[in-house]
């Protein structure tokens, strides 16, 4: 595609409830980083694949939050059992390499009530 | 300490002022990015730069690396500009962990 695609754009979900958000990089882009962006905040690195290797994760705050990246181009973040400091704007950014530019989604916006 | 400091932290000026927004950095980087994101709106690469100076229509952005500085000015300022500009870097250590980002400067154009 054209750009870097996620979703959902809006998530609301109950406490303790499990989400997964989407993110579909621009076709051939080898890197693939998900950041964590609370409100007011700076994004916050969560996780880094190169094609199909989950090659970081220190990012990630808790063993309930798992990414995955199967086939080196969609790729998914799942949260089990939310709470309420889950709540933030998830952004997925791709790269054909790390060091140059990066192409940026809209976000997802998850809100746990 | 954050390893980006952006400053100010929030500016509004009047339309057709000079901007300027700054950032420092505490690591040793391979480049730095600036964006711009827009209430409820995705984030945009302005510039990627490692040295010197880069302009874009009215956006102008300069980096020192002795200095560990850079600037993002704005010429003709316009209330279209208003947005959340953040400085990120990329580390020189050769680690996956992509940008740090610095929090962000919060900019107000009025007409």
């Amino acid at each position: 595609g054209a750009g870097v695609s996620q979703s959902p754009r809006y998530k609301v979900a109950k406490r303790g409830q499990d989400v997964a958000l989407r993110c579909d990089p621009i076709s051939g882009h080898v890197s693939l980083f998900w950041y964590q962006q609370a409100l007011g905040q700076g994004p916050e690195f969560l996780t880094y694949f190169q094609n199909e290797a989950q090659l970081d994760k220190s990012g990630l705050p808790s063993d309930r939050f798992f990414a995955e990246r199967p086939e080196g181009s969609v790729s998914t973040l799942k949260i089990q059992r939310t709470q309420q400091e889950d709540s933030a704007v998830y952004l997925c950014a791709s790269s054909s390499d790390r060091n140059y530019g990066y192409t940026f989604g809209s976000g997802t916006r998850l809100t746990v009530v | 300490k954050n390893e980006v400091e952006q400053s100010p932290q929030n500016l509004t000026a009047q339309e057709g002022e000079f901007i300027t927004i700054n950032c420092s950095y505490s690591v040793g980087i391979s480049a730095l990015h600036w964006l711009q994101q827009h209430p409820g709106g995705g984030i945009v690469s302005l510039f990627m730069l490692s040295s010197g100076k880069k302009k874009h229509g009215r956006l102008i952005a300069t980096i020192n690396i002795q200095e560990k500085h850079s600037s993002l000015h704005i010429t003709a300022s316009h209330p279209r500009d208003s947005a959340v500009y953040i400085c990120a870097v990329i580390g020189s250590g050769g680690g996956a962990d992509g940008l740090t980002f610095g929090k962000g400067t919060h900019l107000i154009i009025q007409p």
